[in-house]
């Protein structure tokens, strides 16, 4: 089955940029969406369609794809953006037709 | 406001059954497909099943065909799991999604929005 690549954490100061990766074969080729997961609450769309953002994410949260790797890139981060993130695309190729990355703990130094 | 709320799941022994629910409102509820998509303690998100906004069609990942039915009562606003035959590896936070589109099967689908989680835990 097709297979989605994080690292598994990723540090940032506050006020600096935060840059999680998500590795793909051919992913460029595919819609990525992203979403952010605070431990205990409901996961959260932050981009979808590879760049969109949906009604009341901040401008800070912008997303990238091409070739084999799409990138989530938070700007001028907050302790509130401390989340596990998580990458996402449909495939059709086999049984699961939602692949999930792997997941990348963002921590807020 | 998009809102769902989950309610049942609990505790079963291997090769049990139990139900998780899912009150929809904040939109058209037939218009939309509905997901299942678990997370299992120490793991990353793995969907595990679909279904169309008219409820014509439902698709499983392959380790829940046959175990588990997915249905919607567009009358209610409501999406069901039922699952059986139930395995210590389903133990996990079962979260009902609205998704963007009404068909299941589209390149650009995704999970517009999540509910809380129900917690499901398979244990002798």
């Amino acid at each position: 089955s097709y297979v989605l690549s994080q690292p598994p954490s990723v540090s940032v100061a506050p006020g600096q940029t935060a840059r999680i990766s998500c590795g793909g074969d051919r992913l460029g080729t595919f819609s990525v969406h992203w979403y952010q997961h605070r431990p205990g609450q409901a996961p959260v769309m932050v981009v979808y369609d590879n760049s969109d953002r949906p009604s009341g994410i901040p401008e800070r949260f912008a997303g990238s794809n091409s070739g084999s790797t799409a990138t989530l890139t938070i700007t001028r981060v907050e302790a509130g953006d401390e989340a596990d993130y998580y990458c996402q695309v449909w495939d059709a190729s086999n049984d699961v037709l939602y692949v999930f990355g792997s997941g990348t703990k963002l921590t807020v130094l | 406001e998009v809102q769902l709320l989950g309610s049942g799941g609990g505790f079963a022994q291997p090769g049990g059954s139990l139900r998780v629910s899912c009150a929809a409102s904040g939109f058209t509820f037939s218009n939309y497909a509905l997901s299942w998509v678990r997370l299992a303690p120490g793991k990353g998100f793995e969907w595990v099943s679909s279904i169309s906004g008219s409820g014509a069609d439902t698709y499983y990942r392959d380790s829940v065909r046959g175990r588990f039915t997915i249905s919607r009562d567009n009358s209610k606003n409501t999406l069901y799991l039922e699952m059986g035959s139930l395995r210590a590896e389903d133990t996990a936070l079962y979260y009902c999604t609205k998704q963007s589109l009404e068909v299941v099967v589209a390149s650009t689908q995704d999970f517009e929005y999540w509910g809380q989680g129900t917690q499901v835990t398979v244990s002798s």
